[in-house]
């Protein structure tokens, strides 16, 4: 069974930290996703990762990065964080890029930006 | 602008009926969509895909549709139980690329 697996299921920080939240899948799959989740709103993509060292912005990458050196661990780093970026973030991966595969989550990590 | 519909009010009923979720969508073709379950504080969990040339997709209990005319997808579960209880989320390869689109979920409460 696949296992995406996010380092902190809950967090918080303050205004302007730098703030990193890890993401580590087990099943070698090639894609990995952030997404956060906000009522009302629905799952926003802001990264996604098709291949080690590579990646695309999604809907909503203002305010954040990622690094992939490994296949299996996918980073997004709030370079200052933000009031406004206090959500529930979401890790995913997929084995491959097309469209017709399934994605499998992390639990989540609740952040909280004070 | 592409958008995708869900019902956002809770959907309510007794166990042993037929829940039924809508997921609309326009202003794309999508090739394929897929609907995932989510239980509070868990991630999403996949359950079925449909592709744009399937009408009707079954997995035990689960019955999806896929009306390309119409822009809409419905998920069905048959006998409901109050474990079914959870958010419904539907996705769709609305943009070029390989990346998908979420709708807002609907939540499910199924009553003993």
């Amino acid at each position: 069974d696949v296992k995406v697996t996010q380092s902190s299921r809950y967090l918080v920080k303050r205004t302007g930290e730098k703030v990193f939240l890890e993401c580590v899948q087990d099943m070698d799959h090639e894609n990995m996703f952030w997404y956060r989740q906000d009522p009302g709103l629905g799952l926003r993509l802001i990264y996604f990762s098709y291949d080690v060292k590579m990646k695309e912005k999604g809907d909503i990458p203002e305010g954040y990065s990622v690094s992939r050196e490994k296949k299996e661990r996918f980073s997004l780093i709030l370079e200052s964080a933000s009031t406004n970026q206090t959500s529930m973030y979401l890790c995913a991966s997929r084995p491959g890029t097309a469209n017709n595969q399934p994605q499998h989550f992390g639990d989540g990590t609740r952040l909280s930006i004070l | 602008s592409q958008k995708i519909e869900q019902n956002s009010e809770a959907l309510n009923i007794q166990e042993g009926k037929t829940a039924t979720l809508t997921c609309n969508y326009t202003n794309y073709s999508p090739a394929y969509l897929q609907w995932y379950r989510q239980d509070p504080g868990r991630g999403p969990v996949f359950l079925l895909l449909i592709r744009e040339n399937e009408k009707e997709k079954r997995k035990e209990r689960l019955k999806v549709t896929f009306d390309t005319t119409l822009k809409q997808s419905l998920f069905h579960i048959t006998a409901s139980q109050p474990a079914d209880s959870a958010t419904y989320l539907c996705a769709l390869d609305m943009k070029t690329g390989n990346m998908l689109t979420f709708g807002g979920g609907t939540r499910l409460m199924v009553k003993p």
